[in-house]
């Protein structure tokens, strides 16, 4: 089992519409988890970080974690062309001396006009 | 504010050449992390340094080393460079080192190593 797991995608969503990206992890000593967006050929953008289970708003983002079901998720609303790109999930422990982002591979979104 | 910098933008080396990729943090942040992504994948951790002091170690080989400057900028240095080393190389900064610090980018260098 992968440390941190999304599908891979292609996800596809008209414009306007709800996007929800998911993310799995297997460590339950995680206490970190974080969002970011990433346009092809560039470098990852962080959109949102959650550390309590809930939601967290942050304008069209939010954020939802459940630490009993390992399981974190992005929800887009009012979906843009602008917001495709690969979404990556990467938690974090704090592990002793080794503290790091572990990642997944990432969910494409593709928002269709 | 300035963000994260890193330079160069774009390296192109042959096997076995070793090289320095330079990373300058966000003013104020203490901490940079160093990651390599290949195309496709995730970013894969490398170093992470807080304080002029190693924080954290990724599955690498000793050929990737690091370090990280009185200023709080950093360097990744890799010898013997294999052709599989080719990759985007990312900074990233953050206040401190713990779990609730978020990191941001810099641009990243791409490699190529023919």
């Amino acid at each position: 089992q992968k440390e941190v797991e999304q599908n891979s995608g292609p996800l596809s969503v008209p414009e306007g519409a709800i996007a929800s990206l998911n993310c799995t992890y297997s460590d339950r000593g995680s206490q970190s988890f974080f969002w970011y967006r990433q346009y092809s050929g560039k470098s990852p953008e962080l959109i949102m970080s959650i550390y309590s289970n809930g939601d967290k708003e942050d304008g069209r983002f939010t954020a939802q974690l459940n630490k009993a079901s390992q399981y974190v998720s992005l929800l887009i609303r009012d979906s843009q062309p602008s917001d495709s790109a690969t979404y990556l999930c990467a938690v974090k422990r704090n592990a002793g001396n080794n503290r790091k982002l572990i990642w997944g591979l990432g969910t494409s979104l593709a928002v269709n006009p | 504010d300035a963000g994260v910098t890193q330079s160069p933008t774009h390296l192109i080396k042959t096997r076995g050449q070793h090289v320095t990729l330079r990373c300058s943090p966000i003013s104020g942040h203490k901490s940079v992390s160093w990651y390599q992504q290949v195309l496709g994948q995730g970013p894969q951790f490398i170093f992470q340094y807080y304080e002029k002091e190693e924080r954290g170690r990724g599955n690498f080989p000793d050929r990737f080393s690091a370090r990280q400057f009185p200023n709080y900028s950093s360097e990744l240095n890799v010898n013997a460079l294999l052709l599989g080393d080719s990759a985007l190389y990312l900074c990233a900064s953050s206040l401190g080192a713990g779990p609730y610090n978020e990191q941001f980018f810099g641009p990243g260098t791409r490699l190529t190593v023919l």
